[in-house]
């Protein structure tokens, strides 16, 4: 089993700052990564796949980066509601999730 | 698109319980399918992945699962199901029937149902 170990567990920020979440996996992937934004009572909702490529309608603050073994969700400038749980995805293998890394206000 | 799930609830360990994963806006056999599960306060977990492939779909499961859970479909209801047997406690959690895409194995989900709840407990 790929695991995927997310960091940091929470990200304190104020809206407007810079969010940097990571994601690693104990295998190389290649890019095959998806990133997912989780909000209280609803189901995850599809940011990023395959490491870089924006889902539709998901705004330009979000970006993604990395190949291989180390990946990076960006968001540019948080908005009021950016703050969520992030989970990262990899399909190279029997999909696996991260655990997760909340980004919460400051 | 709209998925929408049912059948989720209470159940006592080692009984059986049979989700239904109603799909709108997609042709559901042209579609790779998932099952994904949360258990409370936790993290995700793929616990299926069926193609799109004959009328019934070719699946696969979680090891944890293997020989519990079985998925099938209807093709003229366009509706994916999850027969859940010998439950376990640790078989609690948030059922999401999901949609599998992209090039390459497996596949991201792009379209989620709202989750339905199934709670093992005596």
């Amino acid at each position: 089993e790929i695991v995927l170990t997310q960091a940091p567990a929470t990200l304190s920020l104020s809206p407007g700052e810079r969010a940097t979440l990571s994601c690693r996996a104990s295998q190389s992937i290649s890019s095959y990564l998806a990133w997912y934004q989780q909000k209280p009572g609803q189901a995850p909702r599809l940011l990023i796949y395959d490491a870089s490529d924006r889902a539709t309608g998901i705004p330009a603050r979000f970006s993604g980066s990395g190949s291989g073994t180390d990946f990076t969700l960006t968001i540019s400038s948080l908005e009021p509601e950016d703050f969520a749980v992030y989970y990262c995805q990899q399909r190279s293998d029997w999909p696996t999730f991260g655990g997760g890394t909340k980004v919460e206000i400051k | 698109v709209q998925l929408v799930e049912s059948g989720g609830g209470l159940v006592k360990p080692g009984g059986s319980l049979r989700l239904s994963c109603a799909v709108s806006g997609l042709t559901l056999s042209d579609t790779y399918m998932t099952w994904i599960r949360q258990a409370p306060g936790k993290g995700l977990e793929w616990v299926s992945y069926t193609s799109n492939s004959s009328s019934t779909g070719y699946t696969t499961y979680v090891e944890s699962v293997k020989g519990r859970f079985t998925v099938s479909r209807d093709i003229a209801k366009n509706s994916l199901f999850l027969q859940m047997n010998s439950l376990r406690a640790e078989d609690t959690a948030v059922y999401y029937c999901a949609r599998a895409t992209g090039s390459g194995p497996f596949g991201h989900s792009d379209y989620w149902g709202q989750g339905t709840l199934v709670t093992v407990s005596s």
